[in-house]
């Protein structure tokens, strides 16, 4: 079955950037789907951060928008994410997922994240 | 912006006991609603879709039923693997999540 495996850097430095990579098992993402990112601060809720198309389209919280960006690599079957001038309060697991959506005009509709990755911690400490 | 709101907090129960979680959308979402369960140190497992079909290899005793506003997930009988937090989810192009129950052991 479709297996994904988060991986970057534990700690960041404020005011740097975060930079994780989820890479996708047992399916080409060329294939098709959306796939996104999602965190976790420590003993808080989930937060939707973004999502791809396999073809490169990009949709972003507007809470994050300015900071994020997500990107595909379809010959790596992986896709990336970088968060700009962090925080601690970007403390958090990160998840990536594939995302089951339905395209719009201009816009996706996603629908729910199925599978998710492991997770991986990340600290924003100096 | 669509808010959900899950109750209760806590939910404390006995295996064997039935479980039921409200979610609650500040407007309606017609049946574009998901449910998840997340256990300590893992990643959140999609249990259920589209407010009543489950997921691929999750147990028949858990349903979803609900539309419009007010959504109901039902464990019918716990088993010891099901305590943990469970989040609602609605379908958008900006997806988001109610703050959670956690089912504890009794």
């Amino acid at each position: 079955q479709v297996q994904l495996q988060e991986s970057g850097p534990g700690l960041v430095k404020p005011s740097e950037t975060l930079s994780l990579t989820c890479t996708v098992s047992n399916y080409s993402i060329s294939t098709g789907f959306y796939w996104g990112w999602l965190r976790q601060p420590p003993g808080k809720g989930l937060e939707w951060i973004g999502s791809i198309y396999h073809r490169g389209h990009t949709y972003y919280n507007p809470s994050l928008r300015s900071r994020v960006s997500i990107s595909v690599d379809t010959s790596n079957n992986h896709f990336s994410l970088k968060v700009t001038s962090v925080t601690a309060a970007d403390t958090a697991v990160y998840f990536c997922a594939r995302v089951y959506a339905s395209h719009r005009t201009n816009s996706a509709d996603f629908k729910w994240f199925d599978p998710w990755g492991q997770g991986t911690l990340v600290t924003v400490s100096s | 912006d669509i808010i959900l709101t899950q109750s209760p907090a806590t939910l404390s129960l006995s295996p064997g006991e039935r479980a039921t979680l409200s979610c609650r959308a500040s407007q309606s979402v017609s049946r574009y609603l998901a449910w998840y369960q997340q256990k300590p140190g893992q990643a959140p497992r999609l249990l259920i879709y589209d407010a009543s079909n489950r997921a691929t290899d999750i147990p028949a005793r858990f349903s979803g039923s609900g539309s419009g506003t007010d959504f109901t997930l039902t464990i019918s009988s716990l088993e010891p693997e099901d305590f943990g937090v469970y989040y609602c989810q609605h379908r958008s192009s900006w997806p988001t999540f109610g703050g959670g129950t956690k089912v504890e052991i009794k």
